[in-house]
């Protein structure tokens, strides 16, 4: 087990590209999320998934960002045309999905993104 | 709807000396609630978790937190505070019934640790 890996993590773009994020969680795990954390902020909530159903989603999900998770195993987060405002760390963290009890999540490392 | 509020945040100590980080929440329904600590460009590690049973929550690091609904606070302490405890931490609340997973974090308290 190598605890939930997020590639890349450092990513420097230009305003109105596209950038792809990619999380691969824990291999037994069949809940994955994404959040997003700015400079000196708590991490928001973005979006989860069950197996590969997206489940929930957050307003701050603009029609820019778009996640998948194809085969229930890895996911991707794609933001197309970023703006500045989207500079930010998206961190990926995936749990058991318990059915009873607390889901305990487990999260990666973190993908940095820069929009200059 | 549900909301963490982290009190300070910044809070500075001597090493050696007691901890606490303060942590208030807002919640309808039952809640389930956790504090995680966050080292410079590391994710988030969870410390300990809070999910209706014993309200008194012990965690890794010798840290310990202490649920008391009358007060609506999940205030995080350690005894003895090591340098190594510098970093940054969070509290924060979900949904018990809905169990989804979904966290609501507070702004974070940042913690020094000073010689």
């Amino acid at each position: 087990d190598t605890g939930v890996s997020q590639d890349p993590r450092h990513k420097i773009t230009k305003r109105g590209q596209n950038v792809t994020f990619r999380c691969d969680p824990i291999s037994e795990h069949n809940r994955l999320y994404w959040y997003r954390q700015t400079l000196g902020q708590g991490p928001e909530f973005l979006t989860y998934f069950q197996n590969e159903a997206q489940l929930e989603k957050s307003r701050l999900l603009s029609d820019r960002f778009s996640a998948e998770r194809p085969k229930g195993s890895f996911s991707t987060l794609e933001i197309q045309r970023t703006e500045q405002g989207d500079s930010a760390m998206y961190l990926c963290a995936s749990s058991l999905g318990a059915s009873s009890g607390a889901n305990v999540l487990t999260f990666g490392a973190g993908s940095r993104l820069t929009v200059l | 709807a549900q909301s963490v509020t982290q009190l300070g945040s910044h809070v500075s100590v001597s090493e050696g000396a007691l901890v606490l980080l303060r942590c208030n929440y807002s919640s309808s329904v039952p809640p389930y609630l956790f504090w995680y600590v966050q080292y410079p460009n590391q994710g988030l590690q969870l410390l300990l978790k809070y999910t209706s049973a014993a309200t008194l929550v012990k965690g890794i690091n010798g840290f310990e937190a202490e649920f008391k609904k009358s007060e609506t606070s999940f205030h995080l302490t350690k005894p003895s505070a090591h340098m190594s405890d510098a970093a940054e931490y969070f509290c924060a609340v979900s949904r018990a019934a809905s169990n989804t997973g979904k966290l609501i974090f507070g702004q974070g308290t940042t913690l020094q640790v000073k010689p």
